[in-house]
């Protein structure tokens, strides 16, 4: 077990660019999530997955944002058109259930430049 | 979710216990007490969580108080390695989203 993996781990890109995360979770666990965290704050969080299904997606969410989890395993999230705004880390982390404690990963940050 | 409120910063000296306070007084019956660390630059780490009884685990102690309105987080021996921010998070059983505050800047000192 190698826990949550997050690729990659730091991202620089030109404002209006399109960004792809990628989140390996912890084999068998079947919910994932995703947060995003800015300098100074706690981590906020942004969507959720139960196997395959994305059972909630937060407001912080623009359209500009998507993710997806295809077969319940790995999960990705991308930015279109990125903005200054979206810099930040961003934060997967799985479970493997509603009431086991979730494990995160290292983060990927990203830089809009 | 109960709010939670944490003191922004704390320093403990290398080798002594680091008591972390946590007030969560309008935590409901079904509110899990989650503790959370995040060293700089990486993901947090899950450290311990409780219900209503006190927990310990290898990496630390949780005290709840009776009236579950507040907690503890004890790290026995602080190393400079604690150096970190610590989360309190009140989650509801069956739920999934934790809601992160700011937490408590600890600095162990040598």
């Amino acid at each position: 077990d190698t826990g949550v993996s997050q690729d990659p781990r730091h991202k620089i890109t030109k404002r209006g660019q399109n960004v792809t995360f990628r989140c390996d979770p912890i084999s068998e666990h079947n919910r994932l999530y995703w947060y995003r965290q800015t300098l100074g704050q706690g981590p906020e969080f942004l969507t959720y997955f139960q196997n395959e299904a994305q059972l909630e997606k937060s407001r912080l969410l623009s359209d500009r944002f998507s993710a997806e989890r295809p077969k319940g395993s790995f999960s990705t999230l991308e930015i279109q058109r990125t903005e200054q705004g979206d810099s930040a880390m961003y934060l997967c982390a799985s479970s493997l259930g509603a009431n086991t404690e979730a494990f995160f990963g290292q983060g990927t940050r990203l830089t809009v430049v | 979710d109960a709010k939670t409120t944490q003191p922004p910063s704390m320093d403990c000296a290398e080798g002594r216990a680091a008591n972390l306070p946590c007030n969560h007084s309008t935590i409901s019956g079904n509110e899990y007490v989650y503790w959370y660390r995040q060293i700089h630059s990486q993901g947090p780490q899950y450290i311990i969580h409780g219900l209503k009884n006190n927990e310990t685990n290898e990496m630390a102690s949780l005290i709840i108080t009776e009236d579950r309105k507040s907690s503890t987080l004890i790290l026995p021996h602080a190393t400079l390695r604690d150096t970190a921010v610590y989360y309190c998070i009140a989650k509801a059983r069956g739920t999934y989203k934790y809601i992160f505050g700011t937490g408590t800047r600890l600095k162990v000192l040598a």
